[in-house]
């Protein structure tokens, strides 16, 4: 499974557009890339899941670029109710672990 | 219905205690997940069932038994418990384990306090 890489935490305002960059060098070729958003004491919450270029949803879009080596998550127009961590996982999800391991974690605390 | 639901949501139980998570689902899911998350740290998966029958254990000790009875319900049987096995016990589902393709339905937790 890919290990994936992320800032430990990001600071923004309301009002602003996030992007939270993940790193997968050793993304393998059948590996989608899926985001999670988790409030404390709450299971993660699945946000957006792609394979390459750009998929949008009613919640974020998610940006891959050609070589898959990253990817980012942008949140258009955060509010105080978006604070909360952020998890990119790598794999595939026709294998048998599926997107199994979550890494560390973005904590995004947006300020009003 | 579209949730995993998790039962009890808090738990507190001695070192001697024993007692059970419980977690359903009736979105006709064939897969079920248990996670392990202590605080602020990413969840830890420790069980995979896969059509009733446990596919991938993490290498979890024995104190935890899980058990899955029926295709909707998953349970998580603990016994002699030590206070560092406290944590949040997440419950996730989805449609099996090689069709994730939009995530996991993953419950609130119960939070376990081991005294």
């Amino acid at each position: 499974l890919a290990k994936t890489t992320q800032p430990i935490s990001m600071d923004s305002y309301e009002g602003q557009e996030v992007n939270i960059t993940c790193s997968h060098n050793n993304i393998a070729t059948n590996d989608y890339i899926t985001w999670y958003q988790q409030f404390p004491s709450q299971g993660p919450r699945f946000i957006i899941q792609g394979y390459k270029t750009k998929v949008t949803n009613e919640v974020a879009s998610l940006f891959i670029p050609a070589d898959r080596k990253s990817s980012t998550l942008s949140l258009p127009r955060v509010s105080l109710s978006d604070t909360a961590v952020y998890y990119c996982l790598v794999g595939d999800p026709g294998g048998s672990q599926g997107n199994l391991i979550f890494g560390k974690g973005t904590k995004l605390s947006v300020k009003p | 219905d579209t949730e995993v639901t998790q039962t009890p949501k808090h738990l507190v139980m001695g070192m001697t205690n024993k007692k059970s998570l419980k977690c359903e689902q009736h979105m006709g899911h064939r897969a079920m997940y248990w996670y392990k998350q202590k605080a602020k740290k990413p969840p830890e998966l420790m069980f995979v069932y896969s059509y009733e029958k446990l596919s991938i254990n993490e290498s979890v000790p024995s104190r935890f038994s899980p058990e899955c009875p029926n295709s909707s319900l998953l349970n998580l049987h603990l016994h002699a418990l030590q206070p560092e096995d406290s944590a949040l016990y997440l419950c996730a589902s989805s449609p099996t384990t090689d069709r994730v393709t939009y995530g996991y339905t993953f419950g609130s937790g119960t939070r376990l306090t081991v005294v």
